[in-house]
């Protein structure tokens, strides 16, 4: 079955300093893959998708995320983060059955300390 | 943003009442699905639709029904509301691309 795992569940770092959120997955074939943000209080917004080709894919806000088949990783990353990319993060992989369900982390909550 | 609300953004209800949630899209979309969030669970998806009248269980469906009788309003029902379905609930619908879901801004249900 497919599955996705956020190991960190909380994560904080300095306004701009570097980050990078990780996102592991187990799916057999290669997966249509996904990271989501979400403000405190609001749904969930696309931040950026892998589904086949350049393995770093850029996003919205200034984030990145590099595919890593070996690693079965779809690691989120920004080179300075800003107070205002404080948020919940979500990776998700997209179920290939009719559904075309999406299976979620369980999340990567940041703090951005001033 | 896919014009996708929700209503009502906040609910208490007591243990025992039916409550319905609703989803409104304007975007045609024929793929929409309700989730709920809890700590440490991420979503999980509750049911989903895949056209008017046409629906199927999620992972997490037991005490919940949907339907969806346009293609722009998909019902959740809780028949008999319990403790555990305290929760946060979000509505998404998928265009053209699986898996890139627009959400909506959520329902925040209390039974107490």
């Amino acid at each position: 079955a497919q599955s996705v795992t956020q190991p960190d569940i909380h994560i904080t770092v300095s306004e701009g300093a570097s980050l990078e959120l990780r996102c592991n997955y187990s799916y057999g074939a290669t997966p249509y893959l996904f990271w989501y943000v979400q403000s405190p209080g609001q749904g969930l917004q696309l931040l950026l998708k892998y589904f086949s080709g350049d393995t770093l894919v850029q996003g919205i806000k200034g984030f990145e995320a590099e595919f890593k088949r070996s690693q079965s990783s779809f690691n989120l990353r920004k080179p300075s983060v800003h107070w205002s990319d404080a948020a919940e993060y979500f990776c998700a992989v997209v179920s290939m059955d009719s559904s075309y369900k999406l299976i979620f982390g369980s999340g990567t909550r940041l703090l951005v300390r001033p | 943003d896919a014009g996708i609300t929700q209503s009502p953004r906040h609910k208490v209800t007591e243990t025992g009442t039916p409550v319905t949630l609703r989803c409104h899209q304007t975007e045609n979309h024929r793929y929409m699905y309700w989730y709920r969030q809890d700590p440490g669970h991420g979503l999980r998806l509750i049911h989903y639709s895949y056209g008017v009248k046409d629906t199927d269980k999620g992972e997490v469906s037991d005490g919940y029904s949907v339907s969806r009788s346009k293609t722009e309003d998909f019902l959740l029902t809780l028949e008999s509301a319990t403790s555990s379905q305290t929760s946060v609930y979000f509505c998404a619908t998928t265009g053209q691309v699986p898996g890139e879901q627009y959400f909506g801004p959520g329902t925040r249900l209390t039974v107490t």
